[in-house]
């Protein structure tokens, strides 16, 4: 069975400031990972997602990603927060089947 | 090119109803997932369909739950005798169905549902 942790409901950072974002899985082998972004009244947007490969991840809206199988770990991470980037935050696994396991979410809040 | 289109975007209905949240995927896409978004949750798992059949429906959490997808394309969710624990934001997504376990999952915007 695969699982997903988001430790972290909320994160408030002052626009301009960098920002990581915490997610960390339970799977037996390597599964693919994905984040996803929710703004306000919206569906989910994928920001980036790892297959294989390089474990340095570049998404978009400025965003990447760094996957350590050490750590069991896929963190997000931007360097500079713009005020837009309010919003919800999911990070999802798959691994032995089509069905993602999704977490519960990060909310992040950007003060101006 | 349009997206994944659900509705109605609100409703709100009564206890004891059955209401139907209807889902159109983007157009070629053979995968279709239903999930259920509670306040302050992330989401839950409901049903996926490759084509119109439904190799997984473990994640209905009872029998007022059903879905079904007609012609590969639109799904229809039904909630019948609907409870207040029902209340919820129900997403659907559609994927190319590629069978990758790496696909790329489009969601709509969602249909909230209140029940009074």
């Amino acid at each position: 069975a695969q699982s997903v942790t988001q430790p972290d409901i909320h994160i408030t950072v002052s626009e301009g400031a960098s920002l990581e974002l915490r997610c960390n899985y339970s799977y037996g082998a390597t599964p693919y990972l994905f984040w996803y972004v929710q703004s306000p009244g919206q569906g989910l947007q994928l920001l980036l997602k790892y297959f294989s490969g390089d474990t340095l991840v570049q998404g978009i809206k400025g965003f990447e990603a760094e996957f350590k199988r050490s750590q069991s770990s896929f963190n997000l991470r931007k360097p500079s927060v713009h005020w837009s980037d309010a919003a919800e935050y999911f990070c999802a696994v798959v691994g032995g089947s089509y069905i993602p396991t999704f977490g519960r979410g990060t909310s992040l809040i950007v003060h101006p | 090119g349009a997206g994944v289109s659900q509705s109605p975007s609100n409703k709100v209905t009564e206890k004891g109803k059955d209401v139907e949240l209807r889902c159109d995927p983007i157009s070629g896409h053979t995968a279709l997932y239903w999930y259920r978004q509670s306040l302050g949750q992330g989401l839950e798992f409901l049903i996926y369909f490759q084509g119109n059949s439904a190799p997984d429906k473990s994640g209905l959490p009872s029998d007022r739950f059903s879905a079904e997808r007609t012609g590969g394309s639109v799904s229809t969710l039904t909630i019948q005798r609907t409870q207040q624990e029902d209340s919820a934001v129900y997403l659907c997504a559609s994927s190319p169905g590629e069978r990758s376990e790496g696909e790329t999952q489009y969601f709509g915007p969602g249909t909230r549902l209140l029940v009074l």
